[in-house]
């Protein structure tokens, strides 16, 4: 069964400071794979997507970039951060149209 | 623009009581994904649903889908306090995996 790491768990980062989030997934071979941020008390917003290695797609203008380096990583950065980038970020992973997307575990990012 | 609405936003029951959770979208889709989340925790799959008229059951919810009216439910049945949570509702309307989700619906059981 497909399993799906994020780290670190929670991270508080001070405004313009540089931003690394990794998320792993197991169990499968050339998932797509997401990054979605949840502001509080909010849905999910889409951030960018990816269906392989190499591959990204930003869904809305911001201050992060993503990168698919290997198969099954994906990673969320910043070069500086800014309050609005707080939420809880989560990685996704599906086998293709119409399959479930399976969750991380999420990451905790608070900007000060 | 994609719009997903869920009704309610908020919604405090009794054990043991019906309710029903609307998921209404604003765009073509024959695929729509119920989700549930606890307080401070990831995303949980509950239901995916994938062709009009689709109807899904796992315990004490159903979900069904009407893409001809744009609208989903999820319905509960004989509320027990386990099932409060956050539930979201979430629609691909290209067909092409990028979720748009609604807003969640807070439900808490009261004993």
């Amino acid at each position: 069964s497909q399993t799906i790491h994020q780290w670190p768990a929670t991270l508080v980062q001070p405004v313009g400071s540089p931003l690394s989030l990794e998320c792993t997934v197991e169990g499968t071979s050339n998932p797509n794979l997401y990054w979605y941020r949840q502001a509080a008390g909010r849905g999910l917003q889409l951030l960018f997507y990816s269906v392989g290695i190499g591959q990204i797609s930003s869904e809305v203008p911001q201050n992060l970039s993503a990168s698919r380096p290997q198969d099954r990583q994906f990673i969320l950065s910043s070069k500086k951060l800014l309050l609005s980038d707080s939420g809880f970020y989560l990685c996704a992973m599906d086998s293709g149209q119409g399959a479930e997307q399976y969750f991380g575990p999420g990451t905790r990012l608070t900007v000060t | 623009e994609l719009k997903v609405e869920q009704n309610p936003l908020f919604l405090s029951m009794q054990e043991g009581k019906n309710y029903t959770i609307y998921c209404n979208y604003s765009t073509t889709s024959d695929r729509l994904y119920w989700y549930r989340q606890d307080p401070g925790k990831s995303l949980e799959s509950l239901f995916v649903l994938l062709s009009n008229g689709a109807v899904k059951q796992e315990g004490r919810l159903m979900a069904s889908l009407d893409t001809k009216a744009r609208l989903s439910t999820l319905h509960i049945t004989a509320a027990v306090h386990d099932l409060s949570a956050t539930y979201f509702c979430a629609v691909d309307p290209w067909g092409a995996q990028k979720l748009v989700f609604g807003q969640g619906t807070r439900l808490t059981i009261n004993p």
